[in-house]
């Protein structure tokens, strides 16, 4: 099972947004909406941000969000902030046999 | 505040078994409600996930890694552990553990800190 692609890299200025994608096939993103995202700062763990495609846990801000369509997933940064300077990473629920596929991770920079 | 906190030798030589312990404090890992996962990182790349482990037992594996792991638990220690075995340089890796709800899937809410495991001789 291949990973998932993601951009390598998008940059944006403080206050704009961004979107990155996450592309896979009808095995993955798209034939399950199973798709999470996680965030993950240099040294440290990844940290959970977008689940089941659009929801967020508790204490995330709302300027995440997550969308799907067809085997591309993406998630959105609205309002861009210093502090969302990371590297993100996709997540899919690849049926019973693979069960999760990851992205192959994207860096965010605020200009 | 639920924490995990992975554990094990920082240095394996090629060939041997890898083996690393995840403390679960701040909650019972005996629950219903979650699986307890394995997720690698080779420096500079993406994540990897490795298998998960049931408070029933019941294990799942990626299916790349699935003939040299094996996931267990221990609810005494409140500790689940993982065996890799066979390994060799490109398992170096940090590997962390997770937490993953149960009520859906990829919903790793609460991971440890990672741990550096070096394969070489």
């Amino acid at each position: 099972q291949s990973a998932l692609t993601q951009p390598r890299s998008v940059s944006g200025s403080p206050g704009q947004s961004v979107t990155i994608s996450c592309t896979g096939t009808s095995s993955d993103v798209g034939g399950y909406n199973y798709v999470s995202w996680y965030q993950q700062y240099p040294g440290k763990a990844p940290k959970l941000m977008i689940y089941d495609v659009s929801k967020r846990p508790s204490g995330v801000p709302d300027r995440f969000s997550g969308s799907k369509s067809g085997n591309t997933a993406s998630l959105t940064i609205s309002g861009l902030q210093a502090e969302d300077e990371a590297d993100y990473y996709c997540n899919s629920y690849a049926g019973s046999y693979t069960f999760y596929v990851f992205g192959t991770g994207t860096k965010v920079t605020v200009l | 505040q639920v924490q995990l906190q992975e554990s094990g030798p920082g240095l394996v030589k090629p060939s041997q078994t890898l083996s690393l312990t995840c403390t679960v404090s701040g909650g019972s890992i005996s629950t219903d409600s979650y699986y307890w996962s394995w997720i690698r990182q080779p420096a500079g790349k993406g994540l990897e996930w490795i298998g998960r482990i049931y408070i029933s037992g019941s294990t799942n594996y990626n299916p790349s890694l699935k003939s040299r792991v094996t996931i267990l638990l221990d609810t005494s220690k409140n500790q689940f552990s993982l065996k890799l075995s066979s390994v060799t340089a490109a398992d170096t890796a940090v590997y962390y553990c997770a937490r993953e709800a149960v009520a859906t899937e990829g919903r790793f809410d609460y991971w440890g800190q990672g741990t550096l495991v070096t394969v070489s001789s």
